[in-house]
């Protein structure tokens, strides 16, 4: 089972700042097995980035994901209210799909 | 506009049984894996069961292998989990995901809001 490590465990920063959230894998895998999901509070997971740098339909080009091997970074550039959620990465390389236990950001 | 509705969620006790459905419309439904996500409360995401497009080969995570069966209903764009023995620790929102590709291990491009299941005494 590759288990996905991800760092800080909670981020506060102002609006307009940089973000970077990072996730570590226990073994290696090609890059595009892996994503990134947004879940504000009380509200489902949504797709960021898929295969490692790939944004899904919808999102701002504020986001962006990079990475490969065993480890992958999260970048939201500007800040805004709405990007206060939960951010996992997942890796769909091999059984079980695993997710990382998550980054807390908050904007404040 | 792709939308994904769960129902069947509820209180049940340890070792009785559940059925989830997830009610799929706006896409191909048979042409796409689904899969099954759990969050228990304040706890991250935990995949539970996925199934293949067409040929619908299912996959299970090993917590819940030999208790939980994932299963589609192609003519009434429907997936369903049936839940059994369940346990204490089954509790969580369960959320059903469509699978950008006909394999199941690929990503999960449109979630459902998801239903919850509280198992207790």
């Amino acid at each position: 089972e590759i288990v996905l490590t991800q760092s800080p465990g909670t981020l506060s920063l102002p609006p307009g700042e940089r973000a970077t959230l990072s996730c570590r894998a226990s073994h290696s895998f090609t890059s595009t097995y892996f994503a990134w999901y947004q879940q504000r509070p009380g509200q489902a997971p949504r797709l960021l980035i898929y295969g490692a740098s790939s944004r899904a339909t919808g999102i701002p080009d504020r986001f962006s994901g990079s990475g490969s091997g065993t480890d992958f970074t999260l970048t939201i550039s500007r800040l805004e209210p709405e990007d206060s959620a939960v951010y996992f990465c997942q890796q769909y390389s091999s059984s079980p799909y695993t997710f990382g236990q998550g980054t807390k950001l908050e904007i404040k | 506009e792709v939308q994904l509705v769960e129902s069947g969620g509820g209180l049940v006790q340890p070792g009785g049984s559940l059925r989830l459905s997830c009610a799929a419309s706006g896409f191909t439904f048979n042409n796409y894996a689904m899969a099954w996500v759990r969050q228990a409360p304040g706890k991250g995401l935990e995949w539970v069961s996925s199934i293949s497009g067409g040929v619908a080969s299912t996959y299970n995570a090993d917590s819940v292998k030999g208790r939980f069966t994932i299963s589609r209903d192609s003519p009434k764009n429907t997936l369903s989990l049936q839940m059994n023995s369940l346990r204490v620790e089954d509790t969580a929102i369960y959320y059903c995901a469509k699978v950008a590709a006909t394999w199941a291990y690929y990503y999960m491009d449109v979630w459902g809001k998801g239903t919850a299941v509280t198992v207790s005494s």
